[in-house]
């Protein structure tokens, strides 16, 4: 089972506030990714890295940045907090497929939720 | 355009009674196929899965059923426990690329 950890769980913060959310795994999982999520809706994806210094944006625009320095730990970085930015922030890894035809479960983070006042 | 689609937001049901849980997709190409359980304010849960070579795929209380023809995946789940009230997400991938999920369905177990 993935351990997957994100930080922090709640922040509350004023506009144009600079945030960077933090998501670690122990597994040395490649494969990470960052989903959004507001209730009643699907998770959106933002932000995926196959591996050190690989980062790809995600299907939902976002102003948001992320890095890849280290295999076990990808944060995601807001310049400018703005209050659309208000949401659940989902923190993903999966390991990698050793041979098989098919993908791999995501393992998720308990997530951060975000208030931009 | 949504890819995966859970039509309906909200279930209620009995303890001890079977919940069927329905998720409808539109990408042919997708061969793999999750369930989620999320509980507030935690991430979600990874279930059960199916590859698109199955057609049904058990683990003790639930059992996945993908209709390729249809494009149609259900999960069940018997008998059902308070303790399974939460929402519950599909999830879909075509080789191994990215996922995408379906809005949810909160499932509520009546003791």
């Amino acid at each position: 089972e993935a351990d997957i950890y994100q930080t922090p769980r709640y922040l509350v913060i004023g506009t144009g506030k600079k945030i960077t959310l933090e998501c670690s795994q122990t597994m040395g999982h490649d494969k990470m990714y960052w989903y959004q999520q507001d209730p009643g809706m699907e998770l959106h994806l933002i932000h995926y890295s196959y591996g050190v210094n690989s980062t790809e944006k995600g299907d939902l625009s976002s102003e948001s940045t992320v890095s890849r320095i280290r295999t076990e730990h990808f944060p995601l970085t807001l310049e400018s907090a703005r209050p659309s930015h208000t949401s659940q922030y989902l923190c993903a890894s999966s390991e990698p497929k050793t041979g098989g035809w098919y993908n791999s479960p995501l393992h998720f983070g308990n997530g951060t939720r975000l208030t931009v006042t | 355009d949504q890819q995966v689609k859970q039509n309906s937001p909200s279930l209620s049901v009995q303890e001890g009674r079977i919940s069927i849980l329905n998720c409808d997709y539109t990408n042919s190409m997708f061969d793999y196929f999750l369930w989620y359980k999320k509980y507030p304010a935690e991430g979600p849960t990874f279930l059960i899965s199916i590859s698109s070579i199955k057609d049904k795929n058990e683990d003790g209380r639930f059992t996945v059923f993908l209709n390729k023809s249809a494009k149609h995946l259900s999960l069940h789940i018997v008998p059902s426990q308070p303790g399974d009230s939460a929402v519950y997400f599909c999830a879909a991938s075509e080789g191994f690329n990215k996922f995408y999920f379906g809005s949810g369905t909160k499932l509520n177990v009546k003791p």
